[in-house]
């Protein structure tokens, strides 16, 4: 299975600033996402990210709010911009492995606190 | 809005029991689905996935899926303490997007 890596893998943050978060996946996968794990919740897509063109969100996400990134076919980036302390969760980066079908594996998972 | 429902739990077993997480799901177009095991402080792992109905074995692992009934729901054989962890059910609803549940708590007492 593809290796997902995410840095920074855990960040206290102020209110009011931005954060990106990066991740690298050691193989070329066919698509990419970015979830949302609050504390004590399960997890919810944000957006799907696609290569070299806009990210597709999900209802109640928004690209001012959450741009994305993926110049290429292994990398892409988060940013949480204009953190709030409801901001503080865990966000993960998951990807399809092109020889897997459509089985989704995550990163390790940034870990965002928000004070 | 599609749905994945999960028994919150906790589900607590005994050491070398079997241990049954259920979960239903409200998208009938569905076609795939897969079981995650999430420890505390952990992202999710890959345990089970699952595209037909019938039963899928990996060694203690078994899924099972019933799609006339749209549910899921995996089996733990001679569970160990090490099982201890929250299990998601997650629904592939279309273009490779994974609707989770809220998962089960399971705990297994040595």
């Amino acid at each position: 299975s593809a290796v997902i890596s995410q840095k920074p893998s855990r960040d206290i943050c102020q209110r009011g600033t931005s954060l990106t978060i990066q991740c690298q996946v050691d193989s070329q996968v066919t698509m990419m996402f970015w979830y949302r794990q609050q504390p004590g919740q399960s997890l919810t897509l944000i957006a799907t990210a696609n290569q070299g063109s806009e990210a597709t969100y999900e209802s109640g996400f928004v690209i001012d709010k959450f741009p994305i990134s993926r110049p290429n076919l292994t990398f892409s980036t988060l940013t949480v911009s204009n953190m709030s302390p409801e901001d503080s969760s865990i966000y993960l980066c998951s990807a399809i492995e092109g020889g897997s079908g459509n089985t989704i594996y995550f990163g390790e998972g940034s870990w965002l606190t928000v004070v | 809005q599609k749905e994945v429902e999960q028994n919150s739990g906790p589900l607590s077993v005994p050491e070398g029991a079997i241990a049954s997480l259920n979960c239903t799901y409200s998208d009938r177009g569905s076609q795939s689905f897969f079981w995650y095991r999430q420890y505390s402080g952990k992202s999710p792992e890959l345990i089970m996935s699952i595209y037909s109905n019938g039963d899928k074995e990996d060694g203690r692992f078994t899924a099972q899926l019933n799609k006339a009934s749209q549910y899921v729901s995996l089996l733990i054989r001679d569970s160990q303490p090490s099982d201890s962890a929250t299990y998601l059910c997650a629904v592939n609803t279309g273009f490779q997007k994974l609707v989770f549940g809220t998962g089960t708590r399971l705990l297994v007492s040595p």
